[in-house]
């Protein structure tokens, strides 16, 4: 049992190239969510997902697209990185709406 | 924007001191939930308190809830340096409807 796990750990992108970030739980959490935290901000909600096939905006979604083809797994998605999107990114899962969250390792993602 | 937000920023103890820390927020919540994290690592779960509830423990952590002053509390006693972490309030707001985490608090325990 895994739990989260979060791929890659880390990445150096240019200004203008594109990513993709994997995270895949094994708990059958219908709830999963991408979040950035960048120091002194907290973790800031990018995009979420209540089930398999949906997706929805959190508070920081511009520039970010999300998709869950499967239920274990939400792909994060950066088309054109900015320096801006210099961060660590955790992706976490739940079991219900609003309760506890299972956090993955961290992607320490860094923009030149 | 942050709904909760920790005081103090950071805090510094010995090891068996009791460790306490506040959240306060602004608007009606559903429940408030604490994390901790360790340096380079995900966030893990601590407790989580339900709007109808005042206080909880689990282990040496103890967290109240006080909603008419809109403020939480995490205690944590007989403190190791091992609970050296950033521990993270989280409140379920009736209005946003999805966690929102404050900034943290900074904790180092010396042994």
């Amino acid at each position: 049992n895994a739990g989260v796990t979060q791929t890659p750990k880390f990445r150096v992108l240019k200004t203008g190239q594109s990513m993709t970030l994997l995270c895949a739980q094994d708990m059958n959490h219908e709830y999963m969510y991408w979040y950035r935290q960048d120091p002194g901000m907290g973790l800031r909600l990018i995009h979420y997902s209540v089930g398999e096939g949906t997706t929805a905006k959190g508070e920081v979604p511009d520039g970010y697209n999300v998709s869950r083809l499967k239920k274990q797994n939400f792909l994060l998605g950066l088309e054109s990185a900015a320096p801006s999107q210099t961060s660590v990114y955790f992706c976490a899962s739940s079991y219900d709406y609003g309760g506890t969250q299972y956090f993955g390792p961290g992607t320490r993602l860094l923009v030149l | 924007s942050q709904q909760g937000e920790e005081d103090p920023q950071a805090l510094s103890i010995q090891e068996g001191e009791n460790a306490t820390m506040n959240c306060s927020y602004k608007t009606s919540i559903n429940n408030l939930q604490w994390y901790r994290q360790n340096s380079g690592r995900g966030l893990v779960h601590l407790i989580l308190i339900r709007s109808n509830e005042r206080e909880k423990h689990s282990g040496r952590l103890r967290v109240t809830l006080d909603t008419s002053k809109k403020s939480s509390s995490l205690l944590i006693t007989a403190s190791r340096a091992a609970d050296t972490a950033s521990y993270f309030c989280a409140t379920l707001s009736d209005s946003w409807g999805k966690l929102q985490f404050g900034a943290g608090t900074q904790v180092v325990v010396t042994p």
